[in-house]
């Protein structure tokens, strides 16, 4: 079975300094990540994700993650935080393939704080 | 309009009451999903449904049911609703023959309180 740990349920950093939002998987092979964000009283949106190729992995708003097999890691990292950012993060895996091709498992989420 | 739309968006109930939350897409998915959201838990699986006729349960089946009455249709039961249901509920959509990695397409929420 496919597990998510998401070091950190609050982080807090300034505007203007780099973010950090730590991910660790657990799976009997590489699985495909994701990132998602929820603002306020919305629902979840894609940020990025690992599917194959690249490890470093772009999405929109300047964030990018880096797929590191053996750290079994996919951190999330911005290197400027701006005050739209304050947001719940979310990290996810997927199964490659089988019969649970395509159903998420989800982090606990991390709250993103970014003070003035 | 929302590619996936969850009905109500709000709901206050009473202990034992049966519940229903609508989830539609206009997206052509033809892979849906009920998750529930609690604080410090993430995201939990209720049920998912790769099409019409297939309907699996996820990791937290129990006092709950499905139904998929059409592709573009799955609604979620709470058949005797009880206080450790409140929390927030969303539908999701992806497609299996889409793009690599079977991204989800969330909906904007339904929020059951259960008093």
């Amino acid at each position: 079975a496919q597990s998510v740990t998401q070091l950190g349920s609050h982080v807090s950093v300034s505007e203007g300094a780099l973010v950090l939002l730590r991910c660790n998987y657990s799976s009997s092979v590489p699985p495909y990540l994701f990132w998602y964000v929820q603002y306020p009283n919305q629902g979840l949106q894609l940020l990025l994700k690992y599917t194959t190729g690249a490890t470093l992995v772009k999405g929109i708003n300047g964030f990018e993650a880096e797929f590191k097999k053996s750290e079994t890691s996919f951190h999330l990292t911005k290197p400027s935080a701006h005050m739209s950012d304050a947001a719940e993060y979310f990290c996810a895996v997927s199964p490659t393939g089988g019969t649970s091709y395509g159903k998420l498992t989800f982090g606990q989420g991390t709250i993103l704080t970014v003070h003035p | 309009d929302a590619d996936v739309t969850q009905t109500p968006r709000n709901r206050i109930t009473k202990t034992g009451k049966r519940i229903m939350l609508e989830c539609s897409q206009t997206k052509g998915h033809d892979r849906m999903y009920w998750y529930r959201q609690d604080p410090g838990l993430g995201l939990r699986l209720i049920y998912y449904s790769f099409d019409v006729k297939d309907i699996n349960k996820g990791e937290i089946s129990d006092g709950y049911s499905v139904s998929r009455q059409a592709q573009a249709k799955f609604s979620l039961s709470l058949e005797s609703a009880i206080p450790n249901q409140t929390a927030l509920y969303f539908c999701a959509t992806s497609d299996f023959r889409g793009t690599l990695g079977g991204e989800l397409f969330f909906g904007e929420g339904s929020r059951l309180t259960v008093l």
